[in-house]
């Protein structure tokens, strides 16, 4: 069955970096877009980035561009989300998710994972 | 970028009451609309996409309806686990914006 498992967050402080891991499973993550999406403590749902199921495409939230790098390795059937020049209000829980048709980019999630944690502060 | 305004912000009813609630698109967003439901503590789950089309093992409580900018989750009869936070989104575009919400909770 799919599967998704988030890795990497921690407490950082502001202006560092962090790399976010999702290892997938049940499927191939070069068949599928994925996205990253974060929620802040006690708030709603945020998205942050996509990748194109061809890996072609990447687009991101106004609150990140710039700042956060959406990636991954079909060998390790994993995706990434580099996060740059971190923020307060970039504190939240990062969720992976994978759409839920193959080989189309415009469609719902139907797997996620259970987040990790990244908190910024000083 | 498309704003998915979600009402009421919470809705307090009784078990076995029905639930409607409510998300509005600042601009058409054609079918492309899902609803997913958050129980505290728990990752999102998908519930409704294109709309009205129930995902996999989504109990026939729920429904939705809907398609341009005005769109409509039911659900016909409240169990206890249904009480949770409810999130539309619409995946028309590259910006994949979410309402912020609506809060089921027990009356």
């Amino acid at each position: 069955q799919v599967q998704l498992v988030e890795s990497g967050g921690g407490v950082v402080q502001p202006g560092r970096s962090l790399r976010l891991s999702c290892a997938a499973s049940g499927f191939t993550v070069d068949s599928y877009a994925m996205h990253w999406v974060r929620q802040s403590p006690g708030m709603g749902l945020e998205w942050v980035a996509v990748l194109s199921y061809d890996g072609s495409d990447k687009y991101y939230a106004d609150s990140v561009k710039g700042r956060f790098t959406i990636s991954r390795d079909n060998s390790k059937n994993m995706l990434f989300l580099e996060m740059n020049s971190l923020r307060p209000e970039d504190t939240a829980v990062y969720y992976c998710a994978k759409v839920g048709i193959s080989y189309s980019d415009y469609v719902y999630f139907d797997s996620w994972g259970q987040g990790t944690l990244v908190t910024v502060s000083s | 970028e498309i704003v998915l305004t979600q009402s009421p912000g919470t809705l307090s009813l009784s078990p076995g009451e029905r639930a409607t609630l409510s998300c509005r698109a600042s601009q058409s967003v054609s079918r492309f609309l899902a609803w997913y439901q958050q129980r505290p503590g728990q990752a999102p789950r998908l519930l409704i996409y294109g709309a009205s089309s129930r995902a996999t093992g989504v109990p026939d409580t729920f429904s939705g309806s809907g398609s341009g900018t005005d769109f409509t989750l039911t659900i016909s009869r409240l169990e206890p686990e249904d009480f949770a936070v409810y999130y539309c989104q619409q995946y028309g575009n590259s910006r994949f914006s979410f309402g912020q919400g609506t809060k089921l909770e027990i009356k």
